[in-house]
């Protein structure tokens, strides 16, 4: 089974704090994807990597950046995390071909 | 903005009944389609998807597509208390370079009583 493993299950921190959560996969995926997902709003797309040193932004990148320097790890930065921030952080990965999504077991990040 | 729609429920069923989720999208040039299941607390795992027209059987799972009106729908038979859940819908675009995209809705609680 492939297995997407994300660093923190649970993360506390500062406002103003620069955050990295951490993604790998060991599936040899080209995709991968972080979400944060929100009561009442569902799962929004932050950024996506088709392939290695590749970034898209999603529907809602703002505030955050990404890192993808190899194939297996998908970095997630927030360069100055605020409150609004605070989320539980889902990170995903697929073969190219359109068979769906796996997911990790996703970071509750809270921003005080 | 593509758009995923699904009743957020609570949809409340007996323990053996049908359990029938709905989902509607708005991009016509969507091509697959995807059912997930999260329970609370925990991160979305894949039950099904679909991409031709017609159902799709899976043991107690049925996905059913109608892309002429934009509707894909899971029937879960034989409900049972486990499978009280939120229930993904998502549909599948293409970003370029061979990339896809999955845009979900915002899911459908379900609650099976016993």
């Amino acid at each position: 089974d492939v297995k997407v493993t994300q660093s923190s299950r649970y993360l506390v921190k500062r406002t103003g704090e620069k955050v990295f959560l951490e993604c790998v996969q060991d599936m040899d995926h080209e995709n991968m994807f972080w979400y944060r997902q929100d009561p009442g709003l569902g799962l929004r797309l932050i950024y996506f990597s088709y392939d290695v040193k590749m970034k898209e932004k999603g529907d809602i990148p703002e505030g955050y950046s990404v890192s993808r320097e190899k194939k297996e790890r998908f970095s997630l930065i927030l360069e100055s995390a605020s409150t609004n921030q605070t989320s539980m952080y889902l990170c995903a990965s697929s073969v190219t071909g359109g068979k769906g999504y796996t997911f990790g077991s996703g970071t509750r990040l809270t921003v005080v | 903005q593509k758009e995923v729609e699904q009743n957020s429920g609570p949809l409340s069923v007996p323990e053996g009944a049908i359990a029938s989720l709905n989902c509607t999208y708005s991009d016509r040039g969507s091509q697959s389609f995807f059912w997930y299941r999260q329970y609370s607390g925990k991160s979305p795992e894949l039950i099904m998807f679909i991409y031709s027209n017609g159902d799709k059987e899976d043991g107690r799972f049925t996905a059913q597509l109608n892309k002429a009106s934009q509707y894909v729908s899971l029937l879960i038979r034989d409900s049972q208390p486990s499978d009280s859940a939120t229930y993904l819908c998502a549909v599948m675009r293409e970003s370029g370079a061979g990339s896809y995209q999955l845009t979900f809705g915002k899911g459908t609680k379900l609650s099976v009583i016993p």
